[in-house]
């Protein structure tokens, strides 16, 4: 069964602390996204991460890929209220059911 | 560039009756797919296209469903004989075929069938 599994669900944290949200999957991939959804809002893509080894970072957010553990990591510097939202990873498996998205990690950040 | 749109943002309908949705991407994006969201969950692929031609569906999409993308540009997702379990959002995301694909998401049409 092809699975996309996050965690933590949700998590609360202080403003400046740092935190990391981990994306496993079952299967290999093509390629591996991540995405924010603020409450009511579209979804707005942050990375898309291709090979073992990738690493990405915007901002406080940075994204690496280890295909060979099939695990994806977003790790917050420094977290600031703004980061507030909820964090998809999703991975394009390839074939009929192409993208497969985890059930999100729900980040509430406290001023 | 104005993003890509969905219409109509809400729809009501009663339990039976067919549904279309539409939604305009992105103006040279050539993919264009389809997902459908229930509260606290991931959304869910449904279909994608690239430029006219429909490329996969879903193995868990019911035959009620049909998308279509003529001419390659605008899509509509058609929902026939509504169910209450397909009360969700159904979003529609656009992107230009690289190996750093992106996608760009939509609004979204929230469907609630009664």
């Amino acid at each position: 069964e092809l699975k996309v599994e996050q965690n933590p669900l949700f998590l609360s944290m202080q403003e400046g602390k740092n935190y990391t949200i981990y994306c496993n999957y079952s299967t290999t991939s093509d390629r591996l996204y991540w995405y924010r959804q603020d409450p009511g809002k579209s979804l707005e893509s942050l990375f898309v991460l291709l090979s073992n080894g990738a690493v990405k970072q915007e901002g406080r957010l940075m994204a690496s890929l280890d295909t060979k553990a099939r695990l994806s990591t977003l790790h917050i510097t420094a977290a600031v209220h703004d980061l507030s939202a909820t964090y998809f990873c999703a991975v394009d498996m390839g074939r009929d059911d192409k993208i497969i998205f985890g059930k999100g990690t729900r980040l509430h950040i406290l001023p | 560039d104005t993003g890509v749109s969905q219409d109509p943002r809400h729809k009501i309908t009663k339990r039976g009756q067919n549904v279309t949705f539409r939604c305009d991407p992105i103006s040279e994006h050539n993919r264009l797919y389809w997902y459908r969201q229930t509260l606290g969950q991931g959304p869910e692929f449904l279909t994608y296209f690239q430029n006219e031609a429909q490329l996969e569906k879903s193995r868990l999409l019911s035959d009620r469903f049909s998308a279509e993308r003529p001419k390659g540009s605008f899509s509509t997702l058609e929902i026939q004989r509504t169910e209450q379990g397909d009360s969700a959002m159904y979003l529609c995301a656009s992107s230009y075929w690289t190996l750093q694909e992106t996608q760009y998401f939509g609004p979204g049409t929230r469907l609630l069938v009664l």
